[in-house]
């Protein structure tokens, strides 16, 4: 079946720094792209949809200018936590619509940012 | 706005036992709806999918009901494992675009 994959799989980093993930849809190609974070014991809240060759489109209460998303190509989108603090400590997810398969669509294995 | 809810937060049986977990939604105009299972500290892996015009899916021991009226689908696990225990997700798409709004989630263990 379809692929996501997400890296890194886990990344500790200093307050104040930024950080970015990958998401890559292996073997399809991803039109769109969203991004989600958990907190633990919590559901998957979305960040922010993104469309390859546009501008993200983020959710109400998401700052932009603190998580940069960039979808240059079919395969790939990036989500840069900017000037991390701990509160920005949780699990992110991508997940990618497959443009060719209805549109289903298949998730990441997730990264773990600890902020310190 | 959509909102989905799952009931019940958690549920422990012993193994060999059926699974029943309910997902409801307010809005029933929905494009499909999914159910997922996440394993700690893992991401999700897709169980059943639901289109709107159906009214189960069936895979396995797994066995999803809709019923789009009622805003309810329910989840049905038979004969559970210890390997079952997971925690599960309904979701449901909020536009064209697949944008999911999720439940909380039922946190399962079956014991041996």
């Amino acid at each position: 079946g379809a692929v996501v994959s997400q890296h890194p799989s886990w990344v500790i980093c200093k307050s104040g720094t930024s950080v970015k993930i990958e998401c890559r849809s292996l073997d399809f190609q991803a039109t769109t792209m969203f991004w989600y974070r958990q907190f633990p014991k919590q559901s998957l809240m979305l960040m922010a949809t993104s469309n390859e060759g546009s501008k993200a489109t983020y959710e109400q209460g998401v700052e932009k200018d603190k998580f940069l998303i960039n979808h240059a190509s079919l395969t790939l989108s990036t989500l840069t936590v900017t000037s991390a603090h701990p509160e920005d400590s949780s699990f992110y997810i991508c997940s990618a619509r497959d443009r060719e398969a209805a549109g289903e669509q298949y998730f990441g294995p997730g990264t773990r940012l600890t902020v310190t | 706005k959509q909102e989905v809810t799952q009931i019940p937060a958690a549920l422990s049986v012993p193994e060999g036992e059926n699974l029943v977990l309910n997902c409801s939604f307010t809005d029933s105009a929905i494009y499909n709806l999914q159910w997922f299972r996440q394993d700690p500290g893992k991401g999700l892996t897709s169980l059943l999918l639901i289109q709107s015009s159906q009214r189960e899916q069936t895979s396995g021991r797994l066995n999803a009901s809709l019923d789009k009226s009622s805003g309810r689908s329910t989840l049905y696990i038979a004969a559970s494992q210890p390997g079952d225990s997971a925690t599960y997700l309904c979701a449901v798409p909020t536009d064209s675009w697949g944008k999911f709004q999720f439940g909380a989630g039922t946190q399962v263990v079956v014991t041996p």
